[in-house]
């Protein structure tokens, strides 16, 4: 069964550090989809990024950059010098092959504060 | 803006009560999706549509049920509502093709009940 774990529950920093929230998952399937959601205080949730399972490069999107490593079974996010706008609840999810299961399995989510 | 929109934003209703939740996917989207967010279980899948039809259930309730329209918006309806139905539900959308497994998400219907 696909599970996602995100240990960390709160997170604070100060404006400008660097911060990596981590996140764990458990597939049998050989084919599966990573995704990352920031959940703003407005409440909705905002589509990051998505990763499929062949693809293991990193990727960086201006302060956002992502680490995939199969081996780990982690697709960690980090954002560099954190901004008070990226105070959100940070949700890492997983959805396996779409021909079988198309459900998304969320993390129980990172609130990541971020302190001017 | 992620396009799809869901009515209404908030609601109110009594124990015992009968609610419906309504959706409507980005356009050209066929797949809607439908999750729960509540404190004690997190974000959690409810059941998903494609075209009309059911495609996958997830953690529903009996006493909830969701359909999809042939205009293909989806409506999600909560009967004999209890104290802990209190969440946020959310509704997503999908495309086709190579993009299928990604998820765009209403901005949520917030449901109290009292």
């Amino acid at each position: 069964a696909q599970k996602v774990t995100q240990a960390q529950t709160e997170i604070s920093v100060v404006e400008k550090e660097d911060v990596t929230l981590d996140c764990v998952y458990e597939t049998r399937d050989t084919t599966y989809y990573l995704f990352w959601y920031k959940q703003p205080p407005s409440g909705e949730l905002v589509f990051l990024i998505r990763r499929n399972s062949f693809d293991e490069q990193n990727e960086i999107s201006g302060r956002y950059s992502w680490n995939f490593q199969k081996s780990t079974s982690s697709f960690n996010f980090t954002i560099t010098a954190s901004q008070v706008v990226d105070s959100a609840v940070y949700f890492c999810a997983l959805s396996e092959n779409p021909l079988v299961n198309n459900d998304m399995r969320f993390g129980a989510g990172t609130r990541l504060t971020v302190k001017p | 803006d992620s396009g799809v929109t869901q009515t209404p934003k908030h609601l109110i209703t009594a124990t015992g009560q009968r609610v419906t939740l309504r959706c409507s996917p980005r356009s050209g989207d066929l797949s809607v999706y439908w999750y729960q967010q509540s404190l004690d279980q997190g974000l959690q899948f409810l059941i998903q549509y494609y075209n009309g039809e059911e495609r996958a259930k997830g953690n529903i309730l009996e006493r909830f049920s969701a359909q999809q329209f042939p205009d293909l918006h989806s409506e999600l309806n909560l009967s004999s509502l209890e104290l802990g139905d209190s969440a946020l539900y959310f509704c997503a959308s999908s495309p086709r093709g190579d993009r299928v497994n990604e998820q765009f998400f209403g901005p949520g219907t917030r449901l109290t009940v009292l």
